[in-house]
């Protein structure tokens, strides 16, 4: 099984260009999470999905928006590049949508914005 | 801010010492996780203990718990090189809330 695939790995914009991240889970978990990475912190919360429909914010959402697809797929769109969103972007997954479950993680996208 | 902050930041160990690394979070909570990430990758899930639990063990893995402190420990008995990677603690709140909040990690070098 693949588990957690996020594309692409890596990519550069410029400020003010847009782009979407894709994620896509194969474990037929219900719910999705998009989480950012900087240097020397933790990963923080942007938005997640509890289920497909559904879509809340996170701790960090400014900037960003979200689209559970179906329950395979939720992306993460930049509508206007910032620098301050240069980071590793994670995507997660986890089979109830409860905070008691482990999360399944994918391989991050490493995204500068120049 | 962060629910839970580990420490240390940093620890550089021989291989076969073992290595200690503590969580401490703000709010009451339903479980704590640890997390291992690899340089480039990202997190795989070691253990998680509920809030009812005081002690857990998976393998060379020992979690404790003390919710009175509001922390955690995770011990890596007789470390390997391959144990070399960053560690997180993260919390699941009480609240119904259903994500979970990471700590900043500690960073864990095992020198062979």
């Amino acid at each position: 099984n693949a588990g957690v695939t996020q594309t692409p790995k890596f990519q550069v914009l410029k400020t003010g260009q847009s782009m979407t991240l894709q994620c896509a889970q194969d474990m037929n978990h219900n719910s999705m999470y998009w989480y950012r990475q900087d240097p020397g912190m933790g990963l923080r919360l942007i938005y997640y999905s509890a289920s497909e429909g559904t879509t809340d914010k996170g701790e960090v959402p400014n900037g960003y928006n979200v689209s559970r697809l179906n329950k395979r797929e939720f992306s993460l769109r930049l509508e206007s590049a910032a620098p301050s969103q240069t980071s590793v972007y994670f995507c997660a997954s986890t089979g109830l949508g409860r905070s008691n479950q482990p999360q399944h993680f994918g391989d991050g996208t490493r995204l500068s914005i120049l | 801010s962060q629910q839970g902050e580990e420490d240390p930041q940093a620890l550089s160990i021989q291989e076969g010492e073992n290595a200690t690394m503590n969580c401490s979070y703000k709010t009451s909570i339903n479980n704590l996780q640890w997390y291992r990430q690899n340089s480039g990758r990202g997190l795989v899930h070691l253990i998680l203990i509920r809030s009812n639990e005081r002690e857990k063990h998976s393998g060379r893995l020992r979690v404790t718990l003390d919710t009175s402190k509001k922390s955690s420990s995770l011990l890596i008995t007789a470390s390997r090189a391959a144990d070399t990677a960053s560690y997180f603690c993260a919390t699941g709140l009480d609240t119904g809330r259903r994500a979970l909040t990471f700590g900043s990690g500690t960073r864990l070098q095992v020198q062979p």
